[in-house]
């Protein structure tokens, strides 16, 4: 069956330390890979996008890799503030029949920043 | 630029009745997308509108939920009548282009929160 696995625990880390996020999918061959933000009561913010071809991906302190052979996904924020608290969703964008693309949503997982 | 635009906010309402959302994408914005997000999950992509086409309803339950994209502008999704496990935040988010085979950012509003009783 297909799936999307996120760090279903949340993660707890210090101030200053890098926090790393794990995205694992089965059974998808996305053709681009994307991640959202989302605070409690608020919808998704767009952070950052990489295409099935690329490696690595970078925005200031975010980072986001992409193995299509492990089918998995790693997103780093360096120098982490309590300002990154939240949860970060991992989308699989999926090419599908007609030629248009659609998200596939994991839970995500919430990362709280501890000063 | 003003954001995607969504009400109402809350909703509550006791099952077997109605309830419609409202979503107003960023002008120009040619794609517009209704997600479903129970607690603890991610968001679920209910329909997708191209303009005032649907693009796909796949996971849209046909038998309660309608939606519509007239003038290709601003949506309203409809639950007639709900039940208690369609309690949920529904969000709308809009994308500029759609190109075939390629990806776009979404911009989310910030959803209605509805509670089925």
């Amino acid at each position: 069956s297909q799936k999307i696995e996120q760090n279903s625990e949340a993660l707890n880390i210090q101030e200053g330390k890098t926090a790393t996020l794990t995205c694992n999918y089965t059974n998808y061959s996305p053709a681009y890979l994307q991640w959202y933000r989302q605070d409690p009561g608020r919808g998704p913010v767009f952070l950052l996008l990489i295409r099935e071809n690329e490696k690595e991906k970078r925005k200031e302190r975010l980072k986001v890799t992409f193995d299509t052979t492990l089918k998995q996904s790693l997103f780093h924020i360096t120098a982490s503030q309590p300002a990154d608290s939240a949860t970060y969703l991992c989308a699989l964008d999926i090419l599908f029949s007609g030629g248009y693309n659609k998200l596939i949503f994991g839970a995500g997982t919430r990362l709280a920043v501890h000063p | 630029e003003a954001g995607v635009a969504q009400s109402p906010r809350y909703k509550i309402i006791e099952k077997r009745q109605s309830v419609a959302f409202w979503c107003n994408p960023i002008s120009g914005h040619a794609t517009l997308y209704w997600y479903q997000q129970i607690l603890g999950q991610g968001p679920k992509l209910l329909i997708q509108f191209q303009n005032n086409g649907v693009v796909d309803d796949s996971q849209l339950p046909k038998d309660r939920f309608s939606a519509e994209r007239l003038k290709g502008v601003d949506s309203t999704l409809k639950i007639q009548p709900a039940k208690l496990e369609d309690s949920a935040v529904y969000l709308c988010a809009s994308s500029l282009l759609w190109r075939k085979g390629h990806s776009d950012t979404q911009y989310f509003g910030p959803g209605t929160r509805l509670t089925v009783l």
